[in-house]
């Protein structure tokens, strides 16, 4: 799977919106851009998921770049419950490749 | 819908003892993945499995580790003689099917070795 790179840390105040961004250099033409967030002492969760269009769903929006080297991940309005690590990951589905491989995430801290 | 569980949540063993941590997936899912987060790291694949078939155990340890998942009952991670380095928390996710977009996650089991 090819690499992504996140900031280690973010900060956002409660209710503001929040972009996570995601660095994907060396992504492929098949890699789908995925996102996940493991809240404290939980396990981690299904955010979003793209391949070259925007993405919209309820818990957030995906935005990926025209050459798809980059990728950030949009918390419209941030509440404190939105305070997790966030792993942006590339899986190429079409050679069955199942596995999902955490980098080190974006730990995201939410300021009352 | 029953999301996937894991039992135990917290498991004591002291080095030398046998850890079986188990797994039960979404209802209707054939699909279940293991992986392991040591303390302070980041979540490491260690196997997937197909009903009563490993898939893929690229992730898993050489020794002491094995992973089932019957026609009938949880997946099952076995860890024989375990060490303090095996202390951590094991996660298990299940999915519908292959190639899925989604893995669903349990609440994971913290194993310490004392």
């Amino acid at each position: 799977d090819a690499k992504t790179t996140q900031p280690n840390s973010m900060e956002s105040n409660e209710e503001e919106p929040v972009h996570l961004p995601c660095n994907h250099s060396t992504i492929s033409g098949t890699d789908y851009i995925h996102w996940y967030r493991q809240l404290p002492s939980q396990g981690p969760e299904y955010v979003i998921h793209g391949l070259t269009s925007n993405v919209n769903n309820r818990m957030a929006s995906l935005a990926i770049a025209e050459d798809r080297k980059s990728s950030t991940l949009i918390l419209h309005r941030a509440t404190l419950r939105d305070a997790a690590v966030y792993y942006c990951i590339l899986r190429d589905v079409n050679f069955g490749n199942e596995k999902l491989t955490f980098g080190t995430g974006t730990r995201l801290t939410i300021i009352p | 819908n029953a999301g996937v569980m894991q039992n135990p949540r917290h498991l004591v063993r002291r080095r030398g003892q046998e850890a079986r941590l188990r797994c039960s997936p979404m209802k209707g899912h054939s699909h279940v993945y293991w992986y392991r987060q040591l303390p302070e790291e980041g979540l490491k694949f260690m196997v997937y499995l197909q009903k009563e078939n490993i898939i893929d155990e690229s992730g898993m340890p050489k020794e002491r580790f094995s992973a089932e998942f019957p026609k009938e009952g949880p997946s099952i991670l076995r860890i024989q003689q375990v060490v303090r380095g095996d202390s951590a928390a094991y996660f298990c996710a299940s999915s519908l099917k292959p190639g899925s977009y989604e893995q669903y996650f349990g609440p994971g089991t913290r194993l310490t070795v004392t």
